[in-house]
Order: structure tokens, then sequence, then C-alpha cells
């Protein structure tokens, strides 16, 4: 079955430290990938996506992450963490191309103390 | 990005009420739509997936009858939830694909329900 794992449900760090936040998923084919970010009582926000091109993906407010097949990984990194990073984040995957259908994990909350 | 809007973002309604929750792409056509609902402290849980002038694609175990979906333009769908019960109580959030560049799809704020 097609699933998505994302380990540790809280993530705490400095501000300033590095964030890394894991996400590893099981498929037979090649999947799209997602992370989102989700504040309190509000909607997601893409932060990034991996569609089969590039396996280093950049995307907004710093964050960064690496599609590793060998690994089936595409763990969410950003070099020093702000304040304004604490929320809860999504890895998400689609296997049938594009948006289809998308399956989350189970989310990581991300705290970041002074 | 383009922009989802959802209504309304907070409803309280009385059991046995039906509740209806709209869900609009404001600057681009959507042909397919979904709903999620989330419970407290968890993922999201991908409910259906509507296209416009045609019947919405149920999850397995998600009652059709008591979550009806209509998207009946490109630019609007409503989930309304019949005879509300307090399980009933969650974040209701849906998504709109957009049909250009990759299909991105674009979330909506989300709306919080709760059945007294």
């Amino acid at each position: 079955a097609q699933s998505v794992t994302q380990l540790g449900s809280h993530v705490s760090v400095s501000e300033g430290a590095l964030v890394l936040l894991r996400c590893n998923y099981s498929s037979s084919v090649p999947p799209y990938l997602f992370w989102y970010v989700q504040y309190p009582n509000q909607g997601l926000q893409l932060l990034l996506k991996y569609t089969s091109a590039a396996t280093l993906v950049k995307g907004i407010n710093g964050f960064e992450a690496e599609f590793k097949k060998s690994e089936t990984s595409f763990h969410l990194t950003k070099p020093s963490a702000h304040m304004s990073d604490a929320a809860e984040y999504f890895c998400a995957v689609s296997f049938s191309g594009g948006y289809n259908k998308l399956i989350f994990g189970a989310g990581t909350r991300l705290a970041v103390h002074p | 990005g383009a922009v989802v809007s959802q209504h309304p973002s907070r409803v309280i309604c009385k059991s046995g009420t039906s509740v209806k929750i709209e869900c609009r792409s404001l600057d681009f056509q959507a042909t397919t739509m979904f709903w999620y609902r989330q419970f407290p402290k968890q993922s999201l849980m991908l409910m259906a997936t509507s296209n416009e002038g045609s019947k919405a694609t149920y999850e397995q175990g998600v009652e059709k009858d008591k979550f009806l979906i209509n998207h009946a333009s490109l630019t609007l769908s409503t989930l309304t939830v019949t005879s509300a019960h307090p399980e009933d109580s969650s974040f209701y959030i849906c998504s709109a694909r957009s049909d250009r560049g990759f299909n991105e799809a674009f979330f909506g704020q989300g709306t919080r329900l709760t059945v007294v």
C-alpha cells in the first residue's frame, strides 16, 4: 500500500538552529512529493514540491528538500530557524500524477524557542 | 499564487440541522476540488473528490448522504453536512486544482464546525 510516514510528531529547535523534518514514503511507482505548512486554524500553504525534475528542491521561506530515491525519503530542511517557522508541517505524496489525490503524513509540529 | 476562499471560517450549529460550506476559486477555474476533514492534532483525511458537472467520488467510509457535495460551476463547490451530530464537529478544508501549469492544488483556509 502507498503511504507516507513522518518521523517525529513534535520537533523543537532553538532559533537559528537547523530544522530537519523527516518524511519517508512507500511506492512502487515514481511519486510526486510535497511539503505543506499549516498555521493554527488555517488551511495549508505549499512550501515546495518534487515533480521528477531536480532532486534538490528549493521552496519558500528558506526551506528546501531533497528527494532520495534509494532511501525513499524527502526530508525538509532549513539552515536557520525563525520564530515564525513554528507551525504544523505535512508531507504529502501523489502517486497518480500531478495532484489527483494527495496522501498526507501525520504531520510534525515544529516549535522554535528563543 | 491562486486564491481559494472557504466560507464560513467558523460555524456553530445545533444537532439535527444542516450546514453548508462553500469553497470558491477566486482567480482560476477549478475542474476538480477536494474536501478534507481534519481532527484535532491529526492529519488531513480526504473525504471526496468533486468534478464540475458530475457526481463526487467519495472515499471509503465517508457517507455520501451525510456529506453532500455539489460542484455546480468551475469556481464553486459546496459541502453540506446534513443532520449534523456532535461527532461531525471537525475542521473541514477544501482544495481546488488549477487547470494551468502543473495543475497545482490550492487550499482554502478551512472551516471549524462545532455541533452542539
